[in-house]
């Protein structure tokens, strides 16, 4: 079975805090991808990252990182000195050849 | 700018009365998708065009059609749709498809549908 869980429903922070964002998958597949997509009020999905499963690197992009650990099937993502406008929902999504299987996202709110 | 469109933004139809939403986009990717979000819910695919191969996801109703007349467009169709059928529909794209190999998808703004 093909799985994502995002455990986290709701995180309130306030400004310039650090938040992670817990993702946890499961895949049979030994080659798969994982993205992680954030959800303003507007509505628009917009695409923040893609790993693929044989790159365990982490990576880091301005305040946004991301760590992938295989053993513990898991796709964290954590935002640095947080601000009012990371406020969204935050969707983890594992890839499956033709489709993206979402996660039911975490709601993250920043406070000023 | 915008990459992949929706139009209208806001869609108010009635009970039964059919009701077409579009969506195209200028990356010339070879996939396009519609999926359904209700509230405070994840996207939930409905199908995809592989450029004009139509791939329905088993558990969408017959009432959801769509239509793919070129590479750029892409139409929901609702036949006729219900109280259920209230939600956000988003129009997505990929590059490609390719066993074993998942391309980003770049999403649209969305068409939020109420049905009264």
């Amino acid at each position: 079975a093909q799985k994502v869980t995002q455990a986290q429903t709701e995180i309130s922070v306030v400004e310039k805090e650090d938040v992670t964002l817990d993702c946890v998958y499961e895949t049979r597949d030994t080659t798969y991808y994982l993205f992680w997509y954030k959800q303003p009020p507007s509505g628009e999905l917009v695409f923040l990252i893609r790993r693929n499963s044989f790159d365990e690197q982490n990576e880091i992009s301005g305040r946004y990182s991301w760590n992938f650990q295989k053993s513990t099937s898991s796709f964290n993502f954590t935002i640095t000195a947080s601000q009012v406008v990371d406020s969204a929902v935050y969707f983890c999504a594992l890839g499956n050849t033709d489709k993206l299987i979402f996660g039911t996202g975490t709601r993250l709110q920043v406070f000023p | 700018d915008a990459m992949v469109i929706q139009n209208p933004r806001y869609q108010v139809t009635q009970f039964g009365k059919p009701v077409t939403l579009s969506c195209s986009q200028t990356l010339n990717h070879n996939v396009m998708y519609w999926y359904q979000q209700k509230s405070s819910q994840a996207p939930k695919l409905l199908f995809h065009y592989y450029d004009k191969d139509f791939n329905n996801e088993a558990d969408t109703p017959d009432n959801f059609q769509s239509r793919r007349p070129n590479t750029s467009f892409c139409f929901l169709d609702i036949r006729s749709p219900g109280l259920g059928d209230a939600a956000m529909y988003l129009c997505a794209t990929s590059r490609d498809l390719f066993r074993g190999l998942n391309y980003e998808q770049y999403f649209g703004p969305g068409t939020r549908l109420t049905v009264t």
